[in-house]
């Protein structure tokens, strides 16, 4: 299993500004993604954060509104930019294991933009 | 393709009722199935998993049982409490890709 810490665990946040949450796992890790939660929804894959090379986004989200990091195999930085009410939300880094087969999530990041 | 559907919400249930949260899939091939429980101002944690057919998952007295014939997996617990109230996602894993089911909120009264 991995075990995953995400900062900070919850913001409010002025409508346009920026935020930067940051993902710190406890093992190497090739597979590391970022996902959005809003009120009362499931799960929504933002992208695929991949080491030494930029994102892969999912349909619907773009890099200048969600620039994300990937420095190294154990960590990532997923920036809510130019924030709106409609970005409040619960913001999940997970990983998944070296056999590709389970998926372990941090416990969230619950932003509130005014 | 491969998709999870799972059982609408909200589910109230008084204490020591019996729980069924029911869950089918869509697969190309042969999935792994999994139901993750998310606790009010949590994160996601697995609750339990099955990575082929007949395989039964089993945790805190939740079960499930991966059911090739009727592509179902269902959540089942005999006698929930109050503390069982989360919201429960069922999902699956196929070739390094994962899909997740709608949530099912489960309130669980004394």
């Amino acid at each position: 299993s991995a075990v995953i810490s995400q900062k900070p665990s919850r913001d409010i946040c002025q409508r346009g500004t920026s935020l930067t949450i940051q993902c710190q796992v406890d093992s190497q890790v090739t597979m590391m993604f970022w996902y959005r939660q809003q009120p009362g929804q499931s799960l929504t894959l933002i992208a695929t954060a991949n080491q030494g090379s930029e994102a892969t986004y999912e349909s619907g989200f773009v890099i200048d509104k969600f620039p994300i990091s990937r420095p190294n195999l154990t960590f990532s930085t997923l920036t809510v930019s130019n924030m709106s009410p409609e970005d409040s939300s619960i913001y999940l880094c997970s990983v998944v294991d070296r056999a590709g087969n389970e998926q372990f999530f941090g416990p969230g990041t619950r932003l509130t933009v005014l | 393709g491969n998709s999870v559907t799972q059982m609408e919400g909200p589910v109230t249930l008084s204490e020591e009722a019996f729980l069924t949260i029911n869950c089918t899939y869509t697969a190309t091939g042969y999935p792994s199935l999994f139901w993750y429980v998310q606790y009010p101002g949590e994160g996601l944690q697995l609750l339990l998993k099955a990575t082929k057919a007949d395989d039964k998952g089993s945790n805190k007295g939740f079960e499930a049982t991966y059911r090739k014939e009727t592509t179902s997996f269902h959540l089942e617990k005999g006698s929930v409490q109050v503390s069982d109230s989360a919201v429960y996602f069922c999902a699956l894993s196929w070739n390094r890709q994962f899909y997740f089911g709608t949530g099912t909120s489960l309130t669980v009264i004394p």
